[in-house]
């Protein structure tokens, strides 16, 4: 079956450390994003990339990194520099020339810091 | 800028209506969503409506869009103890924008 594959679920770092987040898809598709879900305040926008090697940043991208070496991935660092790194981040993927957005997404990793 | 702004919860009792609002500022907004997020789960579109159509049914949902006053809303008949869950409006003026933008999303809670 095709889909989102983001890995692992539930994350626990220590504060002053970087972590990477997974994101695989295996749909074939260009575009890939990150999300990032705070309770009460939906999904914010963190880094997209629309084709191979190449992203943009999004509404919120300080203290985060990434890197689209492959169209099948799209890893996350979320590093020392983001405030507030404790959150459900999402990654989602949508086909290029679609009639609309369809967003296909991930089951997300809760990350802690402490 | 765009914005698009929902209430954060909604109470009903199954077996009956949800209606779950949205409002949106980007007056050219062409298509408009409702995404579906279970528990600890990532979102799933569950239906949308392009800005030229009033009104969109499919099964237990009906979709209104009233675009002179930006509103946009979901009612779900017969609610399920399965549709409790948190759902998003989203809009994007165009099918190349290369953003799409969600609403904060309303948590709907089924009462017995």
């Amino acid at each position: 079956d095709g889909g989102i594959t983001q890995s692992p679920k539930y994350l626990f770092r220590k504060e002053g450390q970087n972590v990477t987040l997974s994101c695989e898809q295996n749909l074939n598709h260009d575009a890939m994003y990150w999300y990032r879900q705070d309770p009460g305040q939906g999904l914010r926008l963190i880094y997209y990339s629309q084709i191979v090697n190449d992203f943009q940043k999004g509404d919120i991208a300080e203290g985060y990194s990434v890197s689209r070496e492959k169209k099948e991935s799209f890893p996350l660092t979320v590093t020392s520099a983001q405030k507030n790194p404790t959150a459900f981040y999402l990654c989602a993927s949508r086909a290029s020339g679609a009639d609309f957005w369809t967003l296909h997404f991930g089951n997300g990793t809760r990350l802690t810091v402490t | 800028g765009e914005d698009v702004e929902q209430s954060l919860f909604l109470s009903v009792r199954e077996g009956d209506s949800s209606v779950i609002n949205c409002t949106y500022t980007d007056s050219s907004s062409t298509y408009l969503y409702w995404y579906k997020q279970e528990p600890g789960a990532g979102l799933q579109l569950l239906t949308y409506i392009f800005s030229n159509m009033d009104m969109k049914q499919d099964q237990r949902l009906t979709v209104l869009l009233n675009k002179k006053d930006k509103h946009l809303s979901l009612r779900i008949a017969d609610t399920q103890t399965g549709d409790s869950a948190i759902y998003f409006c989203a809009e994007t003026p165009d099918s190349s924008a290369s953003k799409i933008i969600f609403g904060s999303g309303t948590r709907l809670s089924i009462r017995p």
